[in-house]
């Protein structure tokens, strides 16, 4: 199987701040992409997606985007609550959906 | 959204045995499921795409007759490992998805299966 990185960094933020979560993906031809949330012993829940023809996307409390440029992809999260803390994956698909490095969020009261 | 379940949700088995695991669309009929493997702070893995009726197509360096996929049904998939040891024991996520494959169609993720091998 395929893997963008072995090792979970971390990010630490006080609870109100918002968050802001980033990953490298490695197909430039990638025309898909999905941040996904995954709670300890939990399978992922799917949060937010973007096209490859966008360069960011809204949704509640969370915001995409994305450089096709640097094949970058960032997932903002507003007011960062004790709930939102978790393991942030991002994923890209290029035929099959490929999992990238996750970071480990830890909310701060 | 849709709902896919894995069962069982853990499972403890000694060195040598076999173990199942399923997976089932419950509310949709899955035309292809997929199962990954996850090792503790690490990404998910891919190991096997499976359409309805075919035989599964592996990742490279997952061995086929170790893992052993089936996917008899629209809506369930099985995963057998075989000859456990203890480097297998990891959670396992299976996920479905519905349509044809195109590039926005959405995969469904089950709960997972925590595999403890002694």
């Amino acid at each position: 199987g395929e893997s963008v990185g072995l090792h979970l960094p971390t990010l630490s933020v006080q609870e109100g701040d918002n968050s802001i979560i980033n990953c490298a993906y490695s197909n430039s031809a990638s025309d898909y992409f999905i941040w996904y949330k995954q709670e300890s012993g939990k399978g992922p829940q799917f949060i937010i997606d973007i096209r490859s023809n966008m360069d960011k996307r809204q949704g509640q409390r969370v915001t995409v985007l994305l450089n096709k440029t640097v094949k970058h992809l960032s997932l903002q999260i507003a007011a960062t609550q004790p709930g939102d803390s978790a393991v942030y994956f991002c994923a890209e698909k290029y035929g099959k959906l490929i999992f990238g490095q996750g970071t480990e969020l830890s909310v701060k009261p | 959204g849709a709902v896919v379940s894995q069962h069982p949700s853990w499972v403890i088995c000694k060195s040598g045995t076999s173990v199942k695991i399923e997976c089932r669309s419950l509310d949709f009929q899955a035309t292809t499921m997929f199962w990954y493997r996850q090792f503790p702070k690490q990404s998910l893995m891919l190991m096997a795409t499976s359409n309805e009726g075919s035989k599964a197509t592996y990742e490279q360096g997952v061995e086929k007759d170790k893992f052993l996929i089936n996917h008899a049904s629209l809506t369930l998939s099985t995963l057998t490992v075989t000859s456990a040891h203890p480097e297998d024991s990891s959670f396992y996520i299976c996920s479905a998805r519905a349509g044809s494959g195109g590039p926005y169609n959405e995969q469904f993720f089950g709960p997972g299966t925590r595999l403890t091998v002694l």
